[in-house]
């Protein structure tokens, strides 16, 4: 089973960032998304298709449709600018998506 | 606060085993499955497995199975994962990552915390 992501996504700061991840089937599963600052640990942004966890800045969201989700990031800031991994399940094997980095030009 | 705080970075030369510590503080420390992901350099995240502190009990990657073992010692609350028959290519950096949901089976939750990760060298 595999996660596709694109390899980079650049948006200028106060723009809205979308980054997808595409699956088979992934709209019957659930994702969550992870944000990895250089040289930092991953730390969870999202989970469950679109829940926060408490501590995340409202401008992050998630959505799940069909083969898809995507996270959006609205007003985004130069301390966004990190790499984002969508993580799903399949069969009892976490599955992490190759990552996406954010660029904020 | 939630603490996961990993042992220090290892150089180990092809064939050797490594054990990576993962000591955690600050919840119920038999109550989250704990995850080991690794991340090569400039690559991506690639998880490995779990195990129940509860019960010791363990799941592994397919990739993983016979090569991995992941244990861990109640008494002072800390999980390890040793890899064995190391090679050049396992060069990565090793993170702990507990389960986010409290006495609920793995596989279909998220991982939060993570530790600050162990860099493993494999070389000659």
């Amino acid at each position: 089973y595999e996660l596709t992501q694109p390899p980079s996504v650049s948006v200028s700061p106060g723009q809205t960032a979308s980054i997808t991840c595409s699956g088979d089937k992934l709209g019957d599963k659930y994702a969550s998304w992870y944000q990895q600052r250089p040289g930092q640990s991953p730390a969870l942004v999202i989970y469950e298709d679109a829940k926060r966890p408490s501590g995340i800045p409202e401008r992050f969201s998630g959505s799940n449709s069909g083969n898809t989700v995507t996270l959006t990031i609205s007003g985004t800031q130069a301390m966004d600018e990190a790499d984002y991994y969508c993580q799903a399940w399949d069969t009892s094997t976490a599955i992490f998506g190759g990552g996406t980095k954010l660029t904020v030009l | 606060q939630v603490q996961l705080v990993q042992s220090g970075a290892e150089v180990k030369k092809p064939g050797a085993s490594v054990k990576v510590s993962c000591k955690t503080s600050g919840y119920t420390f038999s109550g989250y499955y704990m995850h080991w992901v690794r991340q090569a350099p400039g690559q991506g995240l690639e998880w490995m497995g779990w195990i129940n502190p509860n019960s010791g009990g363990t799941h592994y990657a397919q990739k993983f199975q016979g090569w991995v073992t992941m244990t861990r010692d109640t008494s002072i609350t800390t999980v390890y994962m040793e890899l064995s028959r190391l090679r050049s290519d396992d060069t990565a950096v090793y993170y702990c990552a507990r389960d986010a949901v409290f006495r609920r089976e793995a596989g279909v939750n998220w991982f939060d915390p993570w530790g600050q990760g162990t860099l493993v060298t494999v070389s000659s």
